[in-house]
């Protein structure tokens, strides 16, 4: 079965500084995998995705994504903070089968930026 | 405005009311989808649509009844709902298999008191 896992339920980094979000996925099939973004009181935003073409993504905001098949690994990263970047952040894998791309998501991360 | 719309924002509702939740979207999507988002839990998926017929129901307890008119359309009924049914209540919508992924609406904000 599809799953993804987050390490650190909470990131604080400095204004500036780099950011690095850690998904680590299970997958019986190539798998799809996104990342998403939700600010408070919001639903959630899409920010990048990976659907078996290039294996570094690039997404909205600077964020970037890398897959990594042989780490089964789909890290989110940004190379400097910004204060509106705070929010929390879901890793989401697809889950192929059956007629719809059911998205299975972590826990998520909650990323704060320091000043 | 993300192209889903989810009516009411906000909702507090007493433990013997009904009450509605409304997903809209116009995005020419197939498939539309249920999650229950609460504090310190995984989100989780409630219920998927597509091409207005149900194909997953995730055990979810029968005061939740969801329906599905169209493909634009769902929503979610409500009936002698509990306080730990409180959360924040996610329409989603997709083309089902394609790779894009979901858009989803702003939430409703549900409140049982």
């Amino acid at each position: 079965a599809q799953s993804v896992t987050q390490l650190g339920s909470h990131v604080s980094v400095s204004e500036g500084a780099l950011v690095l979000l850690r998904c680590n996925y299970s997958s019986s099939v190539p798998p799809y995998l996104f990342w998403y973004v939700q600010y408070p009181n919001q639903g959630l935003q899409l920010l990048l995705k990976y659907t078996s073409a290039a294996t570094l993504v690039k997404g909205i905001n600077g964020f970037e994504a890398e897959f990594k098949k042989s780490e089964t690994s789909f890290h989110l990263t940004k190379p400097s903070a910004h204060m509106s970047d705070a929010a929390e952040y879901f890793c989401a894998v697809s889950d192929r089968r059956g007629a719809t791309n059911k998205l299975i998501f972590g826990t998520g991360t909650l990323l704060a930026v320091q000043p | 405005e993300t192209g889903v719309t989810q009516t009411p924002r906000h909702l507090v509702m007493g433990m013997t009311n009904k009450k509605s939740l409304k997903c809209e979207q116009h995005l020419g999507h197939n498939a539309m989808y249920w999650y229950k988002q609460s504090a310190k839990k995984p989100l989780e998926l409630m219920f998927v649509y597509n091409f207005k017929e149900q194909t997953e129901n995730n055990s979810v307890p029968s005061r939740f009844s969801p329906e599905c008119p169209n493909s634009s359309h769902l929503f979610l009924h409500l009936h002698t709902l509990q306080p730990e049914d409180s959360a924040l209540y996610l329409c989603a919508s997709s083309h089902g298999r394609d790779r894009a992924g979901y858009t989803f609406g702003s939430g409703t904000r549900l409140t049982v008191v």
